[in-house]
């Protein structure tokens, strides 16, 4: 199995803040990175793709993905308390079956 | 509403019982998937299904089966349950399997095993 590697946080940033999150992974051949959004007792939800290098903006969201370092990070503009939830990284590993495979984590804090 | 549905939403079980975790998705996605969520451990894939037929086992295989009679099911078996397996359930499914296939959940099964 692949590794996908996140800081377990607590995050805390102010209302209006850029939140920074940040995973790696150690499969060199994975293409395929997303970020999940999960709220406390929900399940998660599917908040960014992104296969190709560099950056990937969607409404306040901007995913980067670096793949010589094997890094891949979101960034959450203009930050708001609805979006205090739990960030996971999640990487399809490249042989055998394509499976998804979750980082632990980070939860975000949002403080009005 | 389209979507992944599981049942029952939670359950306490007796050590030692058998459960089924139901799944069932109306999305006629190709590729289903069972994961357990434990704090501090993430999600971690329990089974796989890349088609109707198939299964495979993920990274926690072990006292958990699954089958895959058709497209849109796909039940999760605890033959004997023990404590261990106390943990939140997820069934999801994608397109896939795909190098850019994007999985959706089900609302999630808590399950409890005293």
């Amino acid at each position: 199995q692949k590794e996908v590697e996140q800081n377990s946080g607590p995050l805390s940033v102010p209302e209006g803040a850029i939140a920074s999150l940040n995973c790696t992974y150690s499969d060199r051949g994975s293409q395929s990175f997303f970020w999940y959004r999960q709220y406390s007792g929900k399940s998660p939800e599917l908040i960014m793709s992104i296969y190709s290098n560099g950056d990937k903006e969607d409404g306040r969201f901007t995913a980067q993905l670096n793949k010589a370092s094997q890094y891949v990070s979101l960034l959450i503009r203009d930050s708001q308390p609805s979006d205090s939830a739990t960030y996971l990284c999640a990487v399809i590993e490249q042989t055998g079956a394509n499976n998804l495979f979750f980082g632990t984590g980070t939860r975000l804090t949002v403080i009005p | 509403i389209a979507g992944i549905t599981q049942a029952p939403t939670s359950q306490i079980l007796a050590a030692g019982r058998r459960m089924t975790l139901r799944c069932t998705q109306d999305m006629r996605h190709n590729a289903m998937y069972w994961y357990r969520q434990d704090l501090g451990l993430g999600l971690r894939l329990i089974h796989y299904s890349n088609t109707a037929g198939t299964t495979g086992k993920g990274e926690v295989p072990d006292g958990y089966s699954v089958s895959r009679a058709n497209t849109d099911d796909f039940p999760l078996t605890l033959a004997s349950a023990v404590p261990s397996q106390t943990s939140v359930y997820f069934c999801a499914s994608s397109e896939g399997p795909g190098w850019n296939t994007e999985a959706f959940f089900g609302q999630g099964t808590r399950l409890t095993v005293v």
